[in-house]
């Protein structure tokens, strides 16, 4: 069974504060992907980042990065210098490879950016 | 934009009543999954289509059914709708089995009164 967790239900910062998401899973698949999702107040999900088990190099794109820490079944996302604009629900997700997978995503993280 | 479109893009029905949403997948894919997002949750997988044939299940009772056409477009059926049934319906669309490239539709809110 998969399972991933969100343990922060809310976050607050004021703009240009840096904040970090936590995000824990559990598999027992060998092979999976990571993803991060964010979800605005219309509800469409926007993909982020797609990060496959093999691949533990962190990532940053812009004021995002990521850190994989296979170690610790952890997949944390970091926004740098936050902006109002970022104030959304952030899902992270959980693959396992394999034709009859299915997407488990967390509980989600509501990250209110004030001015 | 990911060319995945849901129509309504919202409904309103009554509980017992039944309720069909639809789902076209972006142009080359495949494969389609439908996904339910209760008030405050992340996403439940509900089911997958792949060529028009059911795919993987999750844990919903069968008043949940869905179609897949030969164009790949895809309906999601609910039966005997009670309020818990009140969410926001996504579909995902990716070719073949290449789950880790899905893309998801806006959605559709569905609310039982």
């Amino acid at each position: 069974a998969q399972k991933v967790t969100q343990a922060q239900t809310e976050i607050s910062v004021v703009e240009k504060e840096d904040v970090t998401l936590d995000c824990v899973y559990e598999t027992r698949d060998t092979t999976y992907y990571l993803f991060w999702y964010k979800q605005p107040p219309s509800g469409e999900l926007v993909f982020l980042i797609r990060r496959n088990s093999f691949d533990e190099q962190n990532e940053i794109s812009g004021r995002y990065s990521w850190n994989f820490q296979k170690s610790t079944s952890s997949f944390n996302f970091t926004i740098t210098a936050s902006q109002v604009v970022d104030s959304a629900v952030y899902f992270c997700a959980l693959l396992p490879t394999g034709t009859a997978s299915k997407l488990t995503f967390g509980t989600g993280t509501r990250l209110q950016v004030t001015l | 934009e990911t060319g995945v479109t849901q129509s309504p893009t919202h409904l309103i029905k009554t509980r017992g009543q039944q309720v069909t949403l639809r789902c076209s997948s972006q142009s080359g894919h495949n494969t389609v999954s439908w996904y339910q997002q209760a008030l405050g949750q992340g996403p439940q997988f509900i089911f997958q289509y792949y060529r028009e044939e059911e795919n993987g299940r999750g844990n919903f009772p069968p008043r949940f059914s869905g179609l897949q056409f030969p164009n790949y477009s895809s309906e999601l059926n609910v039966n005997a709708l009670e309020l818990d049934d009140s969410a926001l319906y996504l579909c995902a669309s990716n070719r073949d089995f290449l789950l880790n490239e899905q893309y998801f539709g806006p959605g559709t809110r569905l609310t039982v009164t």
